[in-house]
């Protein structure tokens, strides 16, 4: 089956950039999407199509996708990113999320 | 605004059969190019998708519960319902329903509901 492996947590200070990547094989060749979820909220999608934010989505977030691995940017990173980030992808029709991060903002 | 929201009973007995539906508003669940699907959260753990439906009754499930899953959509009700046999601990979580597009062209989840905790638990 389809997997997508996320590094279970990452740090950065406020005002730098983080990274957080999602691995899969050839995740390249498919469209991926990222989630944040903030505690004791649903899932809120701040990246979709690998590189698209929607309405209302801060520019700071940004997103790749090429080889096996798709990345989620934030530039600038505030307070209020400090969440968990869910990367998903279809392989198919079966949807797979990778295992999550934390992201936490020192 | 389109809103779902997730009903159904929040403690259900091992072997049984765990039972959710999900009512849209703002919206009508015969979309075309939208399907409807199931997410569920174990407590502290990650997301996991469970299956989805499309408003003519086309299902997709997860391999690794399609063996007791069941997704049926009722349009007149504009509500899509969630059925998971045999039921054990393993099953406790927080269940969402959510909207997404077309698998691997638009298939992210853009709509959630609130969730919905149940428990397994005699």
């Amino acid at each position: 089956s389809y997997e997508l492996t996320q590094p279970p947590s990452v740090s950065v200070s406020p005002g730098q950039t983080a990274n957080i990547t999602c691995s899969g094989d050839k995740l390249g060749d498919k469209y991926a999407c990222w989630y944040q979820q903030k505690p004791g909220q649903s899932p809120v999608l701040v990246i979709y199509q690998d590189t698209k934010r929607p309405s209302g989505i801060p520019e700071r977030f940004s997103g790749s996708n090429s080889g096996n691995t798709a990345t989620l940017t934030i530039s600038g990173t505030q307070a209020m990113d400090e969440a968990d980030y869910y990367c998903q992808a279809w392989d198919s029709s079966t949807g797979v999320f990778g295992g999550g991060t934390k992201l936490t903002v020192l | 605004q389109l809103q779902l929201q997730e009903s159904g009973p929040g403690l259900v007995k091992p072997s049984e059969t765990l039972s959710l539906t999900c009512t849209v508003s703002g919206g009508s669940i015969s979309s075309s190019n939208y399907y409807w699907g199931w997410i569920r959260q174990p407590p502290g753990k990650g997301l996991e998708w469970i299956g989805s439906i499309y408003y003519r009754g086309s299902t997709y499930y997860n391999p690794s519960l399609k063996s007791r899953v069941t997704i049926s959509v009722n349009t007149s009700k504009n509500q899509f319902s969630l059925k998971l046999s045999s039921v054990t601990a393993a099953d406790t979580a927080v269940y969402y329903c959510a909207r997404h597009g077309l698998f691997t062209v638009a298939g992210h989840f853009d709509y959630w509901g609130q969730g919905t905790l149940v428990t397994v638990s005699s």
